[in-house]
């Protein structure tokens, strides 16, 4: 079974330009999360999808930042326009929904798209 | 509001040392909480995880993590430790009131294992 991939590895991108992440979940999974880790600190939640629709997007930072899930398949993170302080690895995760029964859903990582912004 | 404290930035051990890596957390409710790991190179992974039942958690590859409730800790622990243990250590917290939600990670502890 593949595992969650993301596209692309690295992107370096000057300030005020616009960059396009992209994440493919494991087939299967409703859920979808993006989170971003700047340079030291730790990983932040940025939004959760469940299908193509937004459940929480409350730890979005602003409004230069705009994901999509159509179809509920892979989603995109779209920055525009980029900022310094927007570098960092953004990681993408999946989760299956279950059925219930306590607990939580394992999320699954992907390898992150480090982004760096000149 | 929820938030994950880990009490070592770096830690240095030798090989066949024990390990505990210190992880407190603040939140009012019921807790998931989990261990991940990211080895070089890799994707982040799980390690082991609670949410109800036996407080010991045993995870993959030795590791075991032992939640007290009263002290909101969560420390991950390996008796002997192995080269191959290199890697980030990330403790995590989510809400216990959903199956799916967000996961609050702690600043993470790198882990240098001298062979």
């Amino acid at each position: 079974e593949a595992g969650v991939t993301q596209f692309p590895s690295h992107s370096v991108i000057e300030k005020g330009q616009t960059v396009t992440l992209r994440c493919d979940p494991i087939s299967g999974h409703d859920n979808l999360y993006w989170y971003r880790r700047v340079m030291g600190k730790e990983i932040k939640f940025l939004l959760h999808f469940v299908k193509e629709s937004k459940q929480d997007e409350s730890g979005m930072p602003n409004n230069r930042f705009l994901a999509e899930r159509t179809g509920g398949t892979y989603s995109t993170l779209k920055v525009q326009p980029a900022e310094l302080e927007d570098s960092g690895v953004y990681f993408c995760a999946s989760s299956q929904r279950t059925s219930g029964g306590g607990g939580t859903d394992t999320q699954y990582f992907g390898p992150g798209t480090r982004l760096t912004v000149l | 509001a929820q938030s994950v404290s880990q009490h070592n930035h770096h830690v240095i051990l030798s090989e066949a040392a024990s390990l505990e890596l210190g992880c407190n957390y603040s939140y009012g409710g019921t807790v998931n909480l989990f261990w991940y790991v990211q080895y070089p190179g890799q994707h982040l992974q799980l390690l082991l995880k609670y949410f109800s039942g036996d407080p010991l958690v045993k995870g993959i590859k030795g590791f075991e993590a032992e939640f007290i409730k009263s002290k909101f800790s969560f420390n991950l622990r390996k008796p002997s430790v192995q080269w191959s243990d290199t890697a980030e250590y990330f403790c995590a917290v989510s809400p216990g009131y959903s199956s799916a939600s967000k996961i609050i990670f702690g600043s993470g502890t790198r882990l240098s294992i001298r062979p």
